[in-house]
């Protein structure tokens, strides 16, 4: 079993949709819970970064992260064509950080 | 504020060989980890690299070596190169302490093994 599970996709949604983006994990000891957002030949960029369980939010972007399911949520609201990209969650254990397969987007205009 | 920067960008080599990538990492950051991204996957950890000293490292061969420098720039080693050795190499830098998880990435160096 993988340390962390994410559905490659891909997901394609019209613009102004609310996506919903998710990763599960099996090692409980993971505190640290991140989504990166990755353009085609680039590297990832840090999009949301939480540290317990609970709901995060910043602008259209809102992480939610459940550590009894060991269950973790991006969901972006009124998605935008630039929103097109793979994202990435990512876990920390210890000085490791584990990342999931990556979920590509396209939001059509 | 520099963020971190990498080179090359692209290269290309034949099984065998060896290949050596550099990273600078972000003003301020004294941790630097490096990971492949094969096509299609989720970056994979190769190690980590605080203080000049390697502190962490993934399920890589030892043919897979790094160091860092005093001004925390690293450099990764690949010797023998494999085919299996073709993928994005991620260079990422941030502040080792108990309070932060958050990794910054530079645009990475694409390996292609022939």
């Amino acid at each position: 079993q993988k340390e962390v599970e994410q559905d490659p996709g891909p997901l394609s949604v019209p613009e102004g949709a609310i996506v919903s983006l998710n990763c599960t994990y099996s090692n409980s000891a993971f505190q640290y819970f991140m989504w990166y957002r990755q353009y085609s030949r680039k590297g990832p960029e840090l999009l949301m970064y939480t540290y317990s369980s609970g709901n995060k939010e910043d602008g259209r972007f809102t992480a939610q992260v459940d550590k009894s399911s060991k269950y973790i949520s991006l969901f972006i609201r009124d998605s935008q064509p630039s929103d097109s990209a793979t994202y990435l969650c990512a876990m920390r254990g210890g000085n490791q950080f584990y990342f999931g397969t990556g979920t590509s987007l396209t939001v059509i205009p | 504020e520099t963020g971190v920067t990498q080179s090359p960008t692209h290269l290309i080599k034949t099984r065998g060989q060896q290949v050596t990538l550099r990273c600078s990492s972000q003003s301020g950051h004294n941790t630097v980890s490096w990971y492949q991204q094969a096509l299609g996957q989720g970056p994979q950890f190769i190690f980590q690299y605080y203080r000049e000293e390697e502190n962490g490292r993934g399920n890589f061969p030892p043919r897979f070596s790094g160091l860092q420098f005093p001004n925390y720039s690293s450099e990764l080693n690949v010797n023998a190169l494999e085919l299996d050795d073709s993928a994005l190499y991620l260079c990422a830098s941030s502040l080792n302490t108990a309070n932060t998880g958050e990794l910054f990435f530079g645009e990475g160096s694409r390996l292609t093994v022939l």
